[in-house]
């Protein structure tokens, strides 16, 4: 089962507008959230990612917010660009009390955002 | 420095064949991780290799399997193809195990006739 929920499948932006995606998780033994940013023909390219104890990480026009409590954690761009249509995917993984949970990512189904110029 | 090297880029095999893609990961990543994208069931872990020992497996057949170098390069076999192996395959490097910030090359775009 999808351990990590993403929503929306996909997004339309005017240039300039801020694009926002959401997700969701179940397990609370997460302990790191990145996202990743990726392009036709590309592999996934890490974009930010957010430890659970802190409720925000800025980095240029991209910040994460975390809400450990609701389980939930979002991506907004801001001053969205036409450069910034990809497709997003957010992400889960934990380091738990053995070896077989470390480094194992879990995706969410992604977003394909456009920016309209 | 140089990325995450994936070869071949492309390969198109017969049901029933096997193949081998190969990995290089970043000059001083020891850990090398592999995913499966396709367009139905989205990025899946396949399996992860740390100093040549599998770490850390997820929920596919045994037809998949792995290997990873001294040099840390890494290799993953499918044998016995299907139709449902048509993908593309993913590999990632991280100095460690469990360390943030996995890098993923290009991807091997396997497509199974």
């Amino acid at each position: 089962q999808q351990q990590v929920k993403q929503s929306p499948q996909s997004l339309i932006v005017q240039k300039g507008g801020i694009s926002i995606i959401n997700c969701a998780y179940e397990n609370t033994a997460f302990d790191y959230f990145p996202w990743y940013q990726q392009f036709p023909g590309k592999g996934p390219a890490l974009l930010i990612a957010i430890r659970p104890d802190v409720s925000e990480k800025k980095e240029g026009r991209f910040t994460i917010s975390f809400n450990k409590s609701a389980k939930q954690f979002s991506l907004h761009i801001m001053d969205s660009q036409p450069g910034d249509s990809a497709t997003y995917f957010c992400a889960a993984s934990m380091k738990g009390v053995t070896t077989d949970s470390w480094g194992k990512l879990q995706f969410g189904a992604g977003t394909q955002v456009v920016v309209t110029p | 420095k140089a990325g995450v090297t994936q070869t071949p880029r492309y390969l198109i095999k017969t049901r029933g064949q096997q193949v081998t893609l190969s990995c290089s990961p970043i000059s001083g990543h020891r850990s090398v991780s592999w995913y499966q994208q396709t367009p139905g069931q989205g990025l899946q872990f396949l399996f992860e290799y740390f100093s040549e020992t599998q770490r850390n497996k997820g929920n596919f057949p045994g037809r998949f399997s792995g290997r990873q170098f001294s040099n840390s390069r890494s290799e993953m076999n499918v044998s016995t193809l299907e139709l449902g192996d048509s993908a593309l395959y993913l590999c990632a490097s991280s100095l460690m195990v469990g360390s943030d910030g996995y890098t993923f090359g290009s991807g091997t775009r396997l497509t199974v006739v």
